[in-house]
């Protein structure tokens, strides 16, 4: 099956500092993949859908300028977290749907294995 | 809106007994809805989807999901479970653009 990968896969940092996630998708081209937010036994809350050539498209609560996401290639979408705090400390999760764009409804997405971000 | 609710957040079976993890969805038009796994500090896992076709949906590692929809589930189940079964398994339906609304998760833990 088609593989998604995440760098770093843990991260811990600073107030203040902005810190950069990568996510891939290896063996297989994705013009979409999406962000979700996961805190401690809870669910995936979507952050934003990234789209390669374009703008992300942010869910609502979703602060922009604090979430930057750029979408550069067809393997490569990076998420980062501008001047972190305490408080965006979570497990951030990137997917990449299967399949050619038009059965994306049909398909499951691929997710990377995580990216466990601590600011202290 | 699409949304999944899953009633359960935790399901406890012993080793070798079923087991059924809860979903009911609520959505407009066809619904398109998915299982996932999660295992500790992991990304998530792909067990099975329903889009169309037979009710009974049969997954990875053995389990399988039965869409019903005058009751609006989609339950997960599995014939005999395994202690390596235990883990977060997520509902999920598919919204606009080919987003995932996921519901709350429920933990399974299967003892031996």
């Amino acid at each position: 099956g088609a593989v998604v990968s995440q760098h770093p896969s843990r991260v811990i940092c600073k107030s203040g500092t902005s810190v950069k996630i990568e996510c891939r998708s290896l063996d297989f081209q994705a013009t979409t993949m999406f962000w979700y937010r996961q805190f401690p036994k809870q669910s995936l809350m979507l952050m934003a859908t990234s789209n390669e050539g374009s703008k992300a498209t942010y869910e609502q609560g979703v602060e922009k300028d604090k979430f930057l996401i750029n979408h550069a290639s067809l393997t490569l979408s990076t998420l980062t977290v501008t001047s972190a705090h305490p408080e965006d400390s979570s497990f951030y999760i990137c997917s990449a749907p299967g399949g050619a764009s038009g059965s994306w409804s049909y398909n499951e997405q691929f997710f990377g294995p995580g990216t466990r971000l601590t600011v202290l | 809106a699409q949304s999944v609710a899953q009633p359960e957040d935790q399901v406890n079976v012993a080793e070798g007994n079923p087991l059924t993890v809860k979903c009911t969805y609520s959505v407009s038009g066809n619904p398109y809805l998915f299982w996932y796994v999660q295992y500790p500090n992991r990304g998530l896992q792909f067990l099975l989807k329903y889009i169309t076709g037979d009710n009974l949906v049969k997954g990875s590692y053995g389990f399988e999901a039965e869409f019903n929809k005058s009751q609006t589930s989609f339950h997960l189940k599995k014939p005999s479970a395994l202690v390596s079964d235990s883990a977060l398994y997520f509902c999920a339906v598919r919204d606009t653009g080919g987003k995932l609304i996921f519901g709350q998760g429920t933990e399974l833990s299967v003892k031996p």
